[in-house]
């Protein structure tokens, strides 16, 4: 079936490290890819999308590529703040029906 | 400004009640909604999509007597949560997403709401 693995939190980074988050997709067809962003308390903020392969989704500085030959859809930002503390989740959009299937989430933490 | 309005915010009930939260798109017709939710610390579950005028799709696993869904309007659907327990204490999020192709930047999420079973 349809599923998203990321990496494990909680991501622990100094104000100004390099951030990768790792996700990795199981999906028949050809889905759309999602970084969605979980600020404490709030709900889901779209963060940046890839429609199909090789598409280089970005927004805010973070950016991600849709690597079908690995189902890959790893997300890297090169200078994190304390602000991008947040819980971040990557989905895929299987169908044109708009249900998302989410990966579990991964917790970062930026320390100044 | 949010597009998608989820009410109450936070909703404390007793064991045994039942309680109602809303989902409203704002700004534009939603033909379909999603309810999630969300254990702390984990990921959205899919429980049911909401079709306007019509019975809502459970997921599997999701009980459609305890969770009813009703979207009665093409801008509002409800999740209540029926004889309430304590294990059903968690954070529910709505989707909506409106017509034409799904892209992704069309689906929008509500705020959430904290349900607390006492």
């Amino acid at each position: 079936g349809n599923s998203v693995t990321q990496m494990e939190g909680p991501v622990t980074l100094s104000e100004e490290a390099f951030l990768t988050i790792n996700c990795t997709y199981t999906a028949t067809g050809y889905p759309s890819l999602f970084w969605y962003v979980q600020y404490p308390g709030e709900g889901l903020q779209l963060l940046l999308k890839a429609t199909k392969a090789d598409d280089k989704g970005s927004n805010k500085g973070f950016e991600a590529t849709y690597r079908k030959e690995t189902t890959s859809f790893h997300l890297e930002k090169g200078s994190v703040q304390v602000s991008d503390s947040a819980v971040y989740f990557c989905a895929l959009l299987y169908n044109q029906g708009g249900k998302l299937i989410f990966g579990q989430g991964t917790e970062l933490s930026v320390k100044p | 400004g949010a597009v998608v309005s989820q009410h109450p915010s936070w909703v404390i009930c007793k064991s045994g009640t039942s309680v109602k939260i809303e989902c409203r798109s704002l700004d534009f017709q939603a033909t379909t909604m999603f309810w999630y939710r969300q254990f702390p610390k984990q990921s959205l579950m899919l429980m049911a999509t909401s079709n306007e005028g019509s019975k809502a799709t459970y997921e599997q696993g999701v009980e459609k007597d305890k969770f009813l869904i009703n979207h009665a309007s093409l801008t509002l659907s409800t999740l209540t949560v029926t004889s309430a327990h304590p294990e059903d204490s968690s954070f529910y999020i709505c989707s909506a997403s409106f017509g034409g192709r799904y892209s992704g930047n069309t689906i929008y999420f509500g705020e959430g709401s904290w349900l607390t079973v006492v």
